[in-house]
């Protein structure tokens, strides 16, 4: 069975630092592209960031380039999110999501087969 | 940025279809996947590849696209489909993955 745990979460201050963990189990970590998505209270949901299984291709979303960091270790089936310099538009759930890829007709895309319940940051002086 | 247009809520009385739309320049183009969020869960994927289903998602659960709009349908809605539903594509030119804003399905 698939299972994504989070931990790391908190309440931080504007500026401030919080590395969330995603611990995976379940299938084989390594060959899989993994996922940072995020939810504000009451928003909708924010793809963070994506890291492919051997940290060769690393994405950010617009909002986060710069004073986020995704790294995984593969020995420990871990995916982390360093998270820097923290506003208070950070505050969110953070839910740690297994990528996988599909294609129909020709055309191929990246989803999301399986989440994480969620850590969730608060940025708040 | 690529921008997915979701209507923000969608009412239905029980037994009745849902259709809950997401639209976007050049969707035809790309393929287009649909999450459910029930209240302080974790979203589920209920439609991957346009019309697929995952395992143990209801055949009630079913997508379509049509020019530049892609389709959830949801047949003889149950109290139980009561959740966000969001539609989600891969943005090919910047590798980004893009979520439509969510609609709130209520069931009357």
């Amino acid at each position: 069975e698939v299972q994504l745990v989070e931990s790391g979460g908190g309440l931080v201050k504007p500026g401030g630092s919080l590395r969330l963990s995603c611990a995976a189990s379940g299938f084989s970590f390594s060959t899989y592209i993994m996922n940072w998505v995020r939810q504000a209270p009451g928003k909708g949901l924010e793809w963070v960031s994506s890291i492919s299984g051997r940290s060769t291709n690393i994405y950010y979303a617009d909002s986060v380039k710069g004073r986020f960091t995704i790294s995984r270790d593969n020995a420990k089936n871990s995916l982390y999110l360093q998270m820097n310099s923290l506003i208070a538009e950070d505050t969110a759930v953070y839910y740690c999501a297994r990528d996988q890829w599909g294609c129909r007709g020709g055309r191929c895309s990246h989803y999301f087969d399986y989440w994480g319940q969620g850590t969730l940051v608060t940025v708040s002086s | 940025s690529y921008v997915l247009t979701q209507p923000p809520s969608v009412s239905v009385a029980p037994g009745e279809t849902a259709r809950i739309t997401c639209g976007g320049n050049i969707i035809g183009s790309k393929t287009v996947h649909w999450y459910q969020q029930k209240p302080d869960q974790a979203p589920v994927l209920v439609v991957y590849d346009d019309s697929d289903r995952p395992s143990g998602i209801p055949e009630r659960f079913s997508g379509s696209k049509s020019g530049n709009t892609a389709t959830l349908t949801i047949s003889g809605v149950e109290a139980g489909d009561e959740a966000d539903y969001y539609c989600q594509v891969w943005d090919t030119s910047t590798d980004h993955r893009v979520f439509g804003g969510g609609t709130k399905v209520t069931v009357l």
